[in-house]
């Protein structure tokens, strides 16, 4: 069985610009979370989709959205690019919303350069 | 309150070494303590996790210490292998509450040959 996949693994974009972030869960898993992950540092929580709804969203501002299709497939968006939005960008799937006896899985990333 | 707090930055040890990560959190709401190796240019994978019920868990090389009282816990690999060369995370979150991880600062370890 696939893993979670994640599209682009690399790109590079101008400070200003708008990119899409796209993850495909593992089959079944009906819960997609999204983190931040600074060179150096520990991935940080940005979204958690459940259902195609919204259950949770981590300390990032409105230029961070994301939605969560049909298909359980999400997209991560983020407007007007920073330096500092330079990051791993990691997917992560689970089968149910919660901790309770589920495992999250993390897809490989997607690393965004902002020059 | 948030922060789940990681020692030490990097570890190096030889072959057969025991080494241990350490962690300390505020939150008593966490209930759901995992640790993930991250090898480079892949995403976490989850090693090994315990909840605040149990003192001790093994799974493998791998053991999670947890002190509730101390709040806090760690990661012990027995006889380690070059292969466990990598950057560990320990995080925490509630259980039952949305999936929202808090990880630590990570440790980078070597096993030397």
């Amino acid at each position: 069985d696939a893993g979670v996949t994640q599209s682009p693994t690399h790109l590079i974009k101008t400070r200003g610009q708008q990119v899409t972030l796209r993850c495909s869960p593992i089959s079944g898993h009906k819960s997609v979370s999204w983190y931040q992950q600074v060179l150096g540092q520990g991935p940080q929580f940005i979204f958690q989709y459940y259902e195609k709804e919204e259950r949770g969203r981590g300390n990032f501002p409105d230029r961070f959205s994301a939605r969560q299709f049909p298909n359980y497939s999400s997209e991560l968006n983020v407007n007007a690019l920073l330096l500092g939005d330079s990051a791993l960008y990691l997917c992560a799937s689970s089968y149910s919303g919660t901790f309770s006896g589920n495992t999250i899985y993390f897809g490989e990333g997607s690393w965004l350069t902002v020059v | 309150q948030q922060q789940v707090k990681q020692s030490p930055q990097s570890l190096i040890v030889q072959k057969g070494g025991i080494p241990i990560i350490n962690c300390a959190y505020e939150n008593t709401a966490f209930d759901y303590f995992p640790w993930y190796q991250q090898f480079p240019g892949k995403g976490p994978a989850l090693l090994i996790a315990i909840r605040p019920d149990v003192s001790e868990k093994k799974e493998g090389r791998f053991t999670i210490s947890f002190n509730k009282s101390a709040k806090q816990f760690s990661l012990h690999i027995m006889d380690s292998q070059p292969g466990d060369s990598a950057t560990y995370f320990c995080a925490a979150s509630i259980r039952t509450g949305f999936q929202k991880l808090v990880f630590g600062t990570g440790t980078r370890l070597l096993v030397s040959p």
